[in-house]
């Protein structure tokens, strides 16, 4: 069983809607979450970032993290075309900076 | 503008050879990183590096080395040891000071004539 395990996709939606991005993971010691946007051939960028568990709002996107189910979520309301991309999450322990475990990561398509 | 810059954005690379991928920062950060991305995979560690002249091995070392002389610099050669090498390669660096946050260059995809 994979650390960390993420829907591929793709995930296809029209514009304006809500889309909900998952993760879940087996180690329950994981404090620290993350969610990467890719667009594609480029370079992962940081989108959110949260610490142990609860909400995170930045604009049109909150995290939110359920360490008691171990799961991972990325909502992102009103989504717009330029949204398209594939999201990664990651995650690490207290420390673990040199540990970071990626999620696959879920290709979205906003469609206009 | 303070980034991270990989070179080549496409490499190719014939049987039996080495080849290496640049990766240089502007952001006065402490650790760097590279990573292999596989289609349908996540991102799998190769080597990182948290001083100059000293670097460990990641996950997936074997077939790969590094060097850390600069601390704005952090090559990877992909030997002729590693069967497998297609693949997209990113370059990461963090501050270094108590951060987990990750900052990615653009990727290299090295491909096998």
């Amino acid at each position: 069983q994979k650390e960390v395990e993420q829907d591929p996709g793709p995930l296809s939606v029209p514009e304006g809607a809500i889309v909900s991005l998952n993760c879940t993971y087996s180690n329950s010691a994981f404090q620290y979450f993350m969610w990467y946007r890719q667009y594609s051939r480029k370079g992962p960028e940081l989108l959110m970032y949260t610490y142990s568990s609860g909400n995170k709002e930045d604009g049109r996107f909150t995290a939110q993290v359920d360490k008691s189910s171990k799961y991972i979520s990325l909502f992102i309301r009103d989504s717009q075309p330029s949204d398209s991309a594939t999201y990664l999450c990651a995650m690490t322990l207290s420390g673990g900076y040199n540990k970071l475990i990626f999620g696959a990561g879920t290709r979205l398509a906003v469609h206009p | 503008d303070g980034g991270i810059t990989q070179s080549p954005k496409y490499l190719f690379r014939k049987e039996g050879q080495n080849v290496t991928l640049s990766c240089e920062q502007n952001l006065n950060h402490d650790a760097m990183y590279w990573y292999r991305q596989d289609p349908g995979q996540g991102l799998r560690l190769i080597y990182y590096s948290q001083i100059v002249n000293d670097f460990q091995k990641g996950d997936i070392a074997e077939g790969y080395s590094v060097s850390r002389e600069k601390k704005e610099s952090f090559p990877l050669t992909v030997t002729s040891a590693q069967k497998n090498p297609t693949a997209f390669y990113l370059c990461a660096s963090r501050t270094g000071t108590g951060s987990e946050k990750l900052f990615f260059g653009s990727g290299t995809q090295l491909s096998v004539l």
